[in-house]
């Protein structure tokens, strides 16, 4: 039973226009959520994180936005550039235990 | 720099074969995970340590166990590796359990078995 899923495997977008990719989860006890980044050969890497008081988080080139009501998270990157090219990973964690939920992944290419 | 590292990077075990990965921190992180990820899937959570509680997930098959010796490391036992087992094996670090707090992962061990 997947609790976060991110329904779109890939996404191509041309440097410097925005990339938007999106997540969406099931639990509503999840209250905290996560973005990773992994390039191949290598494991996941933090990029942003948003807490469900939040609908908004910021850092640089990404923001990550969520819709409590809809059960919904996006990471947002503007401008992409190819560096940003990689595989996402949306994952979510309750208060109530110690699990990361991971969605299956989209892959960004950033075409230059 | 602090880190979660894991040893080896790829290994080949044959069927039926006992095999050990390892995995350690630097980052003196309470909770240790270990996940287990195949192509175009979702990193699935097979157990995890706080500090030496240990937490198995409840669809984690018997063939897996884990040890963690001390803080700094961890480690993935499989008993009888079957073909189906094959994946990348992901090691991961978490400062504190519960909320507001992001995991550290290793670069993984891709396990083969033939």
């Amino acid at each position: 039973d997947q609790q976060v899923k991110q329904n779109s495997p890939s996404l191509s977008v041309q440097e410097g226009r925005i990339s938007i990719l999106n997540c969406d989860y099931t639990n509503s006890m999840f209250d905290y959520f996560l973005w990773y980044k992994k390039y191949p050969a290598e494991g996941p890497t933090f990029l942003i994180s948003i807490s469900s008081i939040k609908d908004k988080n910021e850092d640089g080139r990404f923001t990550v936005f969520l819709n409590k009501s809809a059960k919904h998270l996006s990471l947002h990157i503007v401008p992409s550039q190819p560096g940003d090219s990689a595989v996402y990973f949306c994952a979510a964690s309750a208060d109530t235990g110690n699990q990361f939920y991971f969605g299956t992944g989209t892959s960004l290419t950033v075409i230059p | 720099d602090a880190m979660v590292i894991q040893n080896p990077r790829y290994q080949v075990t044959q069927f039926g074969k006992p095999v050990t990965l390892s995995c350690s921190q630097t980052l003196n992180h309470n909770v240790m995970y270990w996940y287990q990820q195949k192509s175009s899937q979702a990193p699935k959570l097979l157990f995890h340590y706080y500090d030496k509680d240990f937490n198995n997930e409840a669809d984690t098959p018997d063939n897996f166990q884990s040890r963690r010796p001390n803080t700094s490391f961890c480690f993935l036992d499989i008993r009888s590796p079957g073909l189906g087992d094959a994946a990348m094996y992901l090691c991961a670090t978490s400062r504190m359990g519960g909320s507001g707090y992001e995991q550290y992962f290793g670069p993984g061990t891709r396990l083969t078995v033939t």
